[in-house]
Parts: C-alpha cells; sequence; structure tokens
C-alpha cells in the first residue's frame, strides 16, 4: 500500500487560509469516507483534528475543514494563527482493511 | 476521559525483541480496535496494524515480524517486533481505532542500537 501524496510544505501569514491536499487512489480516498486528519507540534503525539473526511472532533476550532472530491482530500485552515504551526498528516482506510498515511506536510506560518 | 498509556522507552541490540504496552481506560476496551503506528526520526507516520480481541491485521513489510494482542482482564494492547533492525529505530504510538484514529498514547521510543 503506497502512501497518500501531500505536499510536503505550504505557508502562509496570519489571518490567512491554506490547503493541503492529500492525493490517494480509488482503493482507499476514492472509495472510503474514512478519510481524518492529524495534527502534529515537534515532540507530540499526533492529535486528531478531521474525522469522517469534514467532521470537526469537540475542541477543534471551526477555523479547520475537511472536504474529498474523488481520489483527493483536502483540509483547509482558515485565519491562520502561530499555533497551527504544525506537521499535518492525511490518513485513509483502505479496501485492504488497514489505514494508509500520507507523507505529512509541514506548515509554516509566517 | 479515555487515556492510552504507553509503556517507557527501550534501547534493544540488533536482532533482539521488543515489547511495548498501551493500557487503555475511560471506555470499553472490547468495543474498539487498537492501531500501532511508528515514527522514525524525522519521518512521517508509518501504520503498523491494528488488533481487536483475537483478529487483527498487519501492514505487509511488517508480516512475520510483528505480533499484536490484547489481554480484555486488564484493558491492554501489546506490540511485539522480533528481529529490530537498526531501521526499526522509532517512536512507537497506541491509537483507539474505530472510523479513524483517537486517542493516541504518549509514544515509546524504542531505540535499536549495538
Amino acid at each position: 500500500q503506497s502512501a497518500l501524496t501531500q505536499p510536503p510544505s505550504v505557508s502562509g501569514s496570519p489571518g490567512q487560509s491554506v490547503t493541503i491536499s492529500c492525493t490517494g487512489t480509488s482503493s482507499d480516498v476514492g472509495s472510503y469516507n474514512r478519510v481524518s486528519w492529524y495534527q502534529q507540534p515537534p515532540g507530540t503525539a499526533p492529535k486528531l483534528m478531521i474525522y469522517e473526511v469534514s467532521n470537526r472532533p469537540s475542541g477543534v476550532p471551526d477555523r479547520f475543514s475537511g472536504s474529498k472530491s474523488g481520489n483527493t482530500a483536502s483540509l483547509t485552515i482558515s485565519g491562520l494563527q502561530a499555533e497551527d504551526e504544525a506537521d499535518y498528516y492525511c490518513s485513509s482506510y483502505t479496501s485492504s482493511s488497514t489505514w494508509v498515511f500520507g507523507g505529512g506536510t509541514k506548515l509554516t506560518v509566517l | 476521559q479515555v487515556q492510552l498509556v504507553q509503556s517507557g522507552a527501550e534501547v534493544k541490540k540488533p536482532g533482539a525483541s521488543v515489547k511495548v504496552s498501551c493500557k487503555a481506560s475511560g471506555y470499553s476496551f472490547t468495543t474498539y480496535a487498537i492501531s500501532w503506528v511508528r515514527q522514525a526520526p524525522g519521518q512521517g507516520l508509518e501504520w503498523m496494524g491494528w488488533i481487536s480481541g483475537n483478529s487483527g491485521n498487519y501492514a505487509q513489510k511488517l508480516q512475520g515480524r510483528v505480533t499484536m494482542t490484547t489481554d480484555t482482564s486488564t484493558s491492554t494492547a501489546y506490540m511485539e517486533l522480533r528481529g529490530l533492525r537498526s531501521d526499526d529505530t522509532a517512536v512507537y504510538y497506541c491509537a483507539r481505532d474505530g472510523t479513524y484514529l483517537d486517542p493516541w498514547g504518549q509514544g515509546t521510543l524504542v531505540t535499536v542500537s549495538s
């Protein structure tokens, strides 16, 4: 199972919006709504930010939103804040009953 | 609250085995699977497998070297990795597995060095 494809890095200024893409195949992202996004600041465990494509867990700001079209999922962060700077990973369930992660995207808040 | 607490850091020699534990609390342990994910230094997340009762599924690249088990009497999951190599050096995480992975344990650093 190949990793999902994410851009290595994205950046934006405070208050701006950024979108991180996550491209898979018809065997994972394209076939399941079990797509989730995780935030990982340096030295910490991943934290769930979006589940089932577009749902936010309790406590996650509504600045974070998710969507999916075909084999590509996206995470959009609006109104960027300094505290959003972290690595972000997408994940999808697959037709082999496994999970697959993206390679990760480093978000820099300028 | 739902919480997963992992065992402490390990240092192992190449060829040895390591067994990491993950104790769950705050929910019905048998209702969810546990997934294991590892992260090598400076690298991304790699899914290793999931376990639920007597059922499980492992990543193809680890088949034959990894075994995941659970002890329902103590709500604890275990991940054993055999034949350790230097590229197994990583932080190993457990996570509650439903339709997403949440929450995650604090991570266990496993260092493989001669």
